[in-house]
């Protein structure tokens, strides 16, 4: 079975501060990894992904994310927070098998401070 | 380029009522349609999804049924609303591997 773990309820970084938003997944098989941002009242929308490839993918409003196998992990990165990336984060997997469908983490509330 | 629409953006509904939530994609065929539930603000529970017209997955037993009776469209229903089935739904749509993209969603309270 699939499983996606976000470790940090929360998370508060100073503005201007490089932030990290933690994740882990469980897959039987190759997994597909996906971060999504949510701001209040709002769908999730879609900030980067990992498929294949690169291990280190670069994403929308200067996010970035590492795919580490070995710790099963793809934490979500940016060099510098905005005080308008305050929102909720998301990470999901899929297995790299048609049909499969995604697993959303429970979420991880960002919170950057002027 | 593809958009989903997801209405009404808000609704308000009497216990026992029914209800009709409607989903749209355009500018793509055939693709794979969901729908999800977000409480208080959190995690996302997957209730439906659906891999092509008349073909619908249920993954959690509940008050709720969804159809898709064109490719494109999904629709949310409910003969009698409970109290518990209030929540903020959301739709989504991807293709075989790709992303999922989400409508802007529904907050539906049950009074």
């Amino acid at each position: 079975a699939q499983s996606v773990a976000q470790p940090e309820d929360q998370v508060n970084v100073a503005e201007g501060n490089p932030l990290t938003v933690k994740c882990t997944y469980s897959v039987s098989g190759n997994p597909y990894l996906f971060w999504y941002v949510q701001y209040p009242n709002r769908g999730l929308q879609f900030l980067l992904k990992y498929i294949t490839g690169d291990n280190l993918v670069k994403g929308s409003y200067g996010f970035e994310a590492e795919f580490n196998k070995s710790q099963t992990s793809f934490h979500l990165k940016k060099p510098s927070a905005l005080v308008s990336d305050s929102a909720l984060y998301f990470c999901a997997v899929r297995e790299a098998s048609y049909g499969q469908n995604f697993v959303f983490g429970p979420g991880t509330r960002l919170s950057v401070l002027p | 380029s593809q958009t989903i629409h997801q209405w009404p953006a808000t609704l308000v509904q009497p216990v026992g009522s029914p209800l009709s939530l409607e989903c749209t994609v355009e500018g793509t065929s055939n693709p794979n349609l969901y729908w999800y539930r977000q409480a208080a603000g959190r995690g996302l529970q997957l209730l439906f999804y659906s891999v092509g017209i008349g073909q619908i997955s249920s993954e959690v037993p509940q008050n709720l049924s969804a159809s898709r009776p064109q490719d494109r469209q999904f629709i949310l229903s409910s003969k009698k609303l409970l109290l518990s089935d209030s929540g903020f739904y959301l739709c989504a749509w991807n293709l075989q591997s790709g992303e999922a993209f989400f409508g802007q969603g529904t907050r539906l309270t049950v009074v």
